[in-house]
């Protein structure tokens, strides 16, 4: 059965430091991988989707690898800004219909 | 385009009554899927809809769960009788067609309180 973990659970960095949040899944037979962002009492916003094929993408201040041999995906974001402060869920795709299975995710606190 | 519609947004009932959550999707989507959210076991997928047909439900916690898709531009999830166990946020999210490229766009959640 398919395992997100997200380390660490929540983080707190100062306003301009770079950043990055992990995400790691036990089966490497994924479709793809999707990094999400989630603001307190609101939906989830898709922020990078990664097909099993690449290696990378990149959004802005946002960049996400994925490693699917090691089953490991990082979500780099630049020169944080206290609008960055959110939790962060990473999920990959279990099945070919699309269905997701999600980390917990990290919330992520940037002081100004 | 108005997004993911859900109502209510907040729901606070009593053990045993009848709960029923409403989705709307995009507009032109042909994928739908529950999600409830708990910080003990955090987002799980309960059920997904592809052309308005139920494809997995095995994420459905137990009998007195069920959903429905009627048509495109509406589902249901009920809960009879709901418990305090039930207490969490759910989410639905469409997209476009049913597969591994499709960005899932979700709405802003169902916040369930059952006493």
């Amino acid at each position: 059965k398919q395992e997100v973990t997200q380390i660490p659970a929540a983080l707190s960095v100062p306003e301009g430091e770079n950043l990055v949040l992990n995400c790691s899944f036990t089966d490497s037979a994924i479709y793809n991988l999707q990094w999400f962002r989630q603001d307190p009492g609101k939906g989830l916003t898709s922020l990078l989707l990664i097909q099993s094929s690449q290696r990378e993408q990149t959004s802005g201040r946002l960049n996400a690898s994925l490693d699917k041999s090691s089953g490991r995906s990082t979500l780099y974001i630049a020169a944080s800004q206290p609008g960055d402060s959110a939790t962060y869920l990473c999920a990959v795709i279990g099945g070919s219909q699309g269905n997701l299975i999600f980390g917990k995710g990290t919330k992520l606190s940037v002081k100004p | 385009d108005a997004g993911v519609i859900q109502s209510p947004r907040h729901e606070v009932t009593e053990m045993g009554q009848e709960v029923t959550l409403r989705c709307k999707p995009i507009s032109g989507h042909n994928s739908l899927f529950w999600y409830r959210q708990t910080m003990m076991r955090g987002l799980e997928l309960l059920i997904y809809f592809n052309n308005n047909v139920p494809i997995d439900d095995s994420g459905m916690p137990e009998d007195r769960f069920s959903a429905k898709m009627p048509n495109a531009s509406f589902s249901t999830l009920k809960i009879q009788p709901s418990e305090p166990r039930d207490s969490a946020v759910y989410f639905c999210a469409s997209s476009l067609a049913a597969g591994r490229f499709e960005t899932q766009y979700f709405g802003p959640g169902t916040r369930l309180l059952v006493l």
